[in-house]
């Protein structure tokens, strides 16, 4: 099953507000991470967060991370039609478990002009 | 400095064929990752190379699947005898080696959107 499952799985908003994905996990993480990929190509990393760090930014991103919930989410703020795209979660799990990241099926953002 | 970049960008193959997917990383990055995406789907894990060694294959999704790394550097994944379950976005990623704080930000390449008829 899905370490990492993004909800919703699909946003539509107005330019100009604000997005916001969650993303629930199961398993104990080193770090929790964030992608972007545009036309089901090439992923772009966003932003990391570690397990030890409750809330980053980056630009108009801001992620938070909730280990006692397995929890994280992503906010866009001021969204622009250039962030329409997929957004994924994905694990670093914890103990040597897979070396590779655990992704989730992502959540589509539409933003409309 | 360049990304990583895959090759080919498309293949199409008949169903039975071989078929080799080549991954350039970014240089100095000693971690490289295969992962496969069916369509409409999150990023399924295939396998991880720490230099030139791949610690653990039990991700390849069966005995046809095959994955090799020379020289730190270029990888290759090939799929014998190809099915059709096998057609999907086939990514690489590099990173730095990971430590035991746990792994870096992956560096994605764009993909090879494989097709078996």
């Amino acid at each position: 099953s899905q370490q990492g499952e993004e909800d919703p799985q699909a946003l539509s908003i107005q330019e100009g507000e604000n997005a916001t994905m969650n993303c629930s996990y199961k398993t104990s993480i080193n770090n929790l991470q964030w992608y972007r990929q545009n036309s089901g190509r090439g992923l772009v990393h966003l932003i990391l967060i570690r397990s030890n760090e409750r809330e980053k930014h980056s630009g108009r991103l801001r992620v938070t991370l909730d280990t006692s919930k397995k929890s994280s989410s992503l906010l866009i703020t001021a969204s622009r039609a250039a962030d329409t795209a997929s957004y994924f979660c994905a694990t670093d799990e914890e103990g040597g478990g897979a070396d590779g990241l655990t992704f989730g099926k992502g959540t589509h953002l539409i933003i409309q002009p | 400095g360049a990304g990583v970049s895959q090759s080919p960008s498309n293949k199409v193959t008949e169903k039975g064929k071989d078929v080799e997917l080549r991954c350039d990383p970014i240089s100095g990055h000693t971690a490289l990752y295969w992962y496969r995406q069916s369509l409409g789907q999150g990023l399924e894990f295939l396998i991880y190379f720490q230099g030139n060694s791949a610690p653990d294959k039990s991700g390849l999704p069966s005995d046809r699947f095959s994955a090799e790394r020379t020289g730190g550097s270029v990888s290759t994944l090939t799929i014998q005898r190809t099915q059709q379950e096998d057609s999907a976005v086939y990514l690489c990623a590099s990173s730095l080696l990971r430590d035991e704080a746990g792994g870096y930000e992956q560096y994605f390449g764009p993909g090879t959107r494989l097709t078996v008829t």
